[in-house]
């Protein structure tokens, strides 16, 4: 089974400020690594694809990256909707399809 | 618009059973893989269970923690996907999500899921 690890747990960040998240794999997933937003009391929302490639509807400050073991999501210029937790998971060994624990991102 | 509609879920005494159903709409049904995946009040997301379309033999994979007690089925004609849990344990309390699994075939074939439903709560105590 794939381990993923998020970091950091969580991350205050101010409205307009860049937000860097990572994801690590314990084995290489290639680019079948894909990030999802989650609101409270809401299902979680698909983002980015294949590493880098946003799904439909997806702003642009929505950015992925990395390939093997190492990924990242970066949001550019966080806007208040974006406060939320983030999960990212791999589809390259499956099953089981594993999930990193997460990292919310929160208001500074 | 996809849509994936979860219902099914409530209070049920550890032991007994539940099915989940998921309706979906907006999309042909029959043509994609069905993945429920579960979330513990307060935890993480957790995969439970896949199905593949009929056109790539319809089979089905199990997480480890529901392995010989959770069943999952599809009736394409209804575009409806169902989660059969049997044997139930206080540890399967939590919001069950369909969600649609769309095939890749780039340096393999694997499924990431595009639309998740909004969720059904299942709660196992006594």
């Amino acid at each position: 089974e794939v381990v993923m690890t998020q970091s950091p747990a969580t991350l205050s960040v101010s409205p307009g400020e860049r937000a860097t998240l990572s994801c690590r794999a314990s084995q290489s997933v290639s680019t079948n690594l894909a990030w999802y937003q989650q609101k409270p009391g809401q299902a979680p929302r698909l983002l980015i694809y294949g590493a880098s490639t946003r799904a439909t509807d997806i702003p642009a400050r929505f950015s992925g990256s990395g390939s093997g073991t190492e990924f990242t999501l970066t949001i550019s210029s966080l806007q208040s909707e974006d406060f939320a937790l983030y999960y990212c998971q791999q589809y390259n060994n499956w099953p089981p399809w594993t999930f990193g624990q997460g990292t919310r991102v929160d208001i500074k | 618009e996809v849509q994936l509609v979860e219902s099914g879920g409530g209070l049920v005494q550890p032991g007994r059973s539940l099915r989940l159903s998921c309706t979906a709409s907006g999309f042909t049904f029959g043509d994609y893989a069905v993945s429920w995946v579960r979330q513990a009040p307060g935890k993480g997301l957790e995969w439970v269970s896949f199905i593949r379309s009929k056109r790539y033999t319809g089979t089905t994979d199990y997480a480890a923690s529901v392995q010989g007690r959770f069943s999952v089925s599809r009736d394409d004609s209804k575009s409806i996907a169902y989660l059969q849990m049997n044997s139930l344990k206080t540890e399967d309390t939590a919001v069950y999500y369909c969600t649609r699994a769309r095939r890749v075939t780039s340096g393999g074939i694997s499924y990431y899921f595009d639309f998740w439903g909004q969720g059904t709560l299942v709660t196992v105590s006594s």
